[in-house]
């Protein structure tokens, strides 16, 4: 069965500082794999995608993510965070069906950012 | 247009009430969802719409109504609900494109209250 694992339930950082949150997966085929950012109260936003090609991708707010095989990982990184980075962030693998993409959702990760 | 709108933003309801919740995108997308998600939890799957056809109903009990009258809308019908209902209900939308990656875009959602 698809499974996504986000190790770090909760993050903080300083502001300027380096991010890396981690996310591994469990899918036999292929993944469509996606990286989803919720301020509180909100809908999700999609900060980027994955399903093949290119392992480094690129996103939106100068988010990327890596898609390591070997390791069944698709870990989301930013060079320097920004207060307005605080957000849960969750990873989730796509399941093509007939079409449409059935997302399952990795926990999440809250990320807090002190000035 | 890209975005999806709910309607109302907050409700609050008593366990005797019937009271519906309105999804609206102009994208074209043919495949239409319904997820719930509780504080501090990723969200889950309720219903999959594709093509105006409920297409997954993930054992959602009764008391919760899905409706698809037209490709742009998708409601959400609530009557006798717990307590335990209470969430964020969180609608969603994607192309319907076989064999290629769909993007589901989430809107804002409406928090649902159950007194």
């Amino acid at each position: 069965a698809q499974s996504v694992t986000q190790p770090d339930i909760h993050i903080t950082v300083s502001e300027g500082a380096s991010l890396e949150l981690r996310c591994n997966y469990s899918y036999g085929a292929t993944p469509y794999l996606f990286w989803y950012v919720q301020s509180p109260g909100q809908g999700l936003q999609l900060l980027l995608k994955y399903f093949s090609g290119d392992t480094l991708v690129q996103g939106i707010k100068g988010f990327e993510a890596e898609f390591k095989r070997s390791q069944s990982s698709f870990n989301l990184r930013k060079p320097s965070v920004h207060w307005s980075d605080a957000a849960e962030y969750f990873c989730a693998v796509g399941s093509p069906s007939g079409g449409y993409n059935k997302l399952i959702f990795g926990a999440g990760t809250r990320l807090a950012v002190h000035p | 247009d890209t975005e999806v709108t709910q309607t109302p933003k907050h409700l609050v309801m008593g366990m005797t009430n019937k009271k519906s919740l309105k999804c609206e995108q102009h994208m074209g997308h043919r495949a239409m969802y319904w997820y719930k998600q509780k504080a501090k939890k990723p969200p889950e799957l309720m219903f999959v719409y594709s093509y105006e056809k409920l297409s997954i109903n993930e054992s959602v009990p009764s008391r919760f109504s899905p409706e698809c009258p037209n490709s742009s809308l998708l409601n959400l019908h609530l009557h006798a609900l717990q307590p335990e209902d209470s969430a964020l209900y969180l609608c969603a939308s994607s192309p319907l494109d076989r064999g290629s990656y769909n993007e589901q875009f989430f809107g804002p959602g409406t928090r649902l209250t159950v007194l």
